[in-house]
């Protein structure tokens, strides 16, 4: 079967950096996903990898290695309101979404 | 509009009455998604469309029904309401390139 694993929880410090990992198992890799969404809120597009690599985008970057199913999202100078769950989401090779169950972030003053 | 609506925000339903979950995008995207949310479950896809009058099945299809009418259009009913349908229901929207999914706010449903 089809499987995306995450951490379910982790913690962090304002002002610090944290990375969340996700590894897939999937049937073909056509791009990975991260969302972030905020509690009772919908999700919302982070970041997309499709290459090997690390693609960067102001405090937040997203590395991908398809030889090793793995993904990671770096959160950089951390603020309050990055408290959020991160989500990470594989296409396979027949353009379906597959979800992980998501991390939800706490950032600690 | 901008992006894609929802409604209702949220509705409190008794069991076995029917429901229809609107949703409507204005980015004239082909694909469309219906996800629920559930705590420590992830989203899970209820149905999808990839085009105006095409459907199929997702993880979890049963005791729902979708219909795509048109490309800016796609409710989702459920026929016989139940509680184990209490959710957050999420409708989606994809572009074409990357694949990259638009969501619409969310309707929070509780049956009873």
């Amino acid at each position: 079967g089809q499987n995306i694993d995450q951490p379910t929880e982790m913690t962090a410090t304002e002002g610090a950096i944290v990375q969340i990992n996700c590894t897939y198992q999937t049937s073909g890799f056509n791009g990975l996903f991260w969302y972030q969404q905020h509690a009772g809120e919908a999700p919302t597009f982070l970041s997309y990898n499709v290459l090997d690599g690390l693609e960067e985008k102001g405090r937040f970057s997203s590395f991908l290695s398809r030889s090793k199913g793995y993904s990671y999202l770096l959160l950089k100078e951390l603020q309050m309101k990055d408290s959020a769950s991160y989500l990470c989401a594989v296409r396979d090779s027949n353009y379906q979404l597959i979800w992980g169950a998501g991390t939800k972030l706490i950032i600690k003053p | 509009i901008a992006g894609i609506t929802q409604a209702p925000t949220s509705q409190i339903l008794a069991a076995g009455r029917r429901m229809t979950l609107r949703c409507t995008q204005d980015m004239r995207h082909n694909a469309m998604y219906w996800y629920r949310q559930d705590l420590g479950l992830g989203l899970r896809l209820i149905h999808y469309s990839n085009t105006a009058g095409t459907t199929g099945k997702g993880e979890v299809p049963d005791g729902y029904s979708v219909s795509r009418a048109n490309t800016d259009d796609f409710p989702l009913t459920l026929a016989s309401a139940v509680p184990s349908q209490t959710s957050v229901y999420f409708c989606a929207s994809s572009d074409s390139d990357r694949g990259l999914m638009y969501f619409g706010p969310g309707t929070r449903l509780t049956v009873l």
